[in-house]
């Protein structure tokens, strides 16, 4: 069974650079693509950005500035940092995966980090 | 970016109620839309794709219709276990974006 575990700062201060990394556990790494989600508290989520098979990256334009997302594909891991945080990234972040046949809907979730920015 | 509005915003239903939801998108999307299934301190779990093809063990209850820019979420017979918020999520035009969710409560 596939299983993304994630990490990472939880309380940031404004100006300072979020680094959350998913490991991924069964299944394929390399076959398949990889996003991060997020979900401002009580509100509803927003894509971030994803890493494909080939490991190249795309981002939401509303971020793209900001954010880089890379991997590892020894250690079956992947990193999202976004940098000039605000109190507007305060968020639940979650990783998830692509469905293998159409990338775009996510199918295996990771447990969710909560960053909160804050002075 | 495409816009998604949900609608209810909030239901409430009896067990063994039917219960529809309605995602309707700022542009077309032929049938590239998901819904997804949150319960509280959870991450969203993948019911439909396509607009109509039921995720791997997902329970047939759970069904889905549509195309162009309007779509439904169908529980037929709702459980206690349903009780959740429903997203839906367009992948026709980057970037990909979600609605902003609808709660289902049980009376």
């Amino acid at each position: 069974q596939v299983q993304l575990q994630q990490w990472g700062a939880g309380l940031l201060k404004p100006s300072e650079t979020l680094s959350l990394t998913c490991a991924v556990y069964g299944g394929s790494f390399s076959g398949y693509y990889w996003n991060w989600i997020r979900q401002p508290p009580g509100k509803g989520l927003e894509w971030i950005g994803e890493i494909n098979r080939d490991g190249s990256s795309s981002y939401n334009p509303s971020l793209r500035s900001r954010v880089a997302i890379s991997r590892d594909t020894s250690k079956n891991q992947f990193t999202l940092k976004l940098n000039s945080v605000t109190a507007a990234d305060t968020a639940i972040y979650y990783c998830a995966r692509g469905l293998r046949t159409v990338p775009y809907y996510f199918d295996f979730w990771g447990q969710g980090t909560l960053v909160t920015v804050s002075s | 970016d495409v816009q998604m509005t949900q609608s209810p915003s909030s239901v409430s239903a009896s067990v063994g109620d039917r219960v529809t939801i309605t995602c309707r998108a700022s542009h077309y999307l032929d049938t590239w839309l998901a819904w997804y299934q949150q319960k509280p301190g959870k991450a969203p779990k993948l019911l439909i794709y396509a607009a109509s093809s039921l995720q791997s063990g997902v329970p047939s209850r759970f069904s889905g219709s549509g195309s162009g820019t309007d779509f439904t979420l169908t529980i037929t017979s709702l459980q206690p276990e349903d009780s959740a918020t429903y997203h839906c999520q367009q992948a026709n035009i980057f970037p990909w974006t979600f609605g902003q969710g609808t709660k289902v409560e049980i009376k």
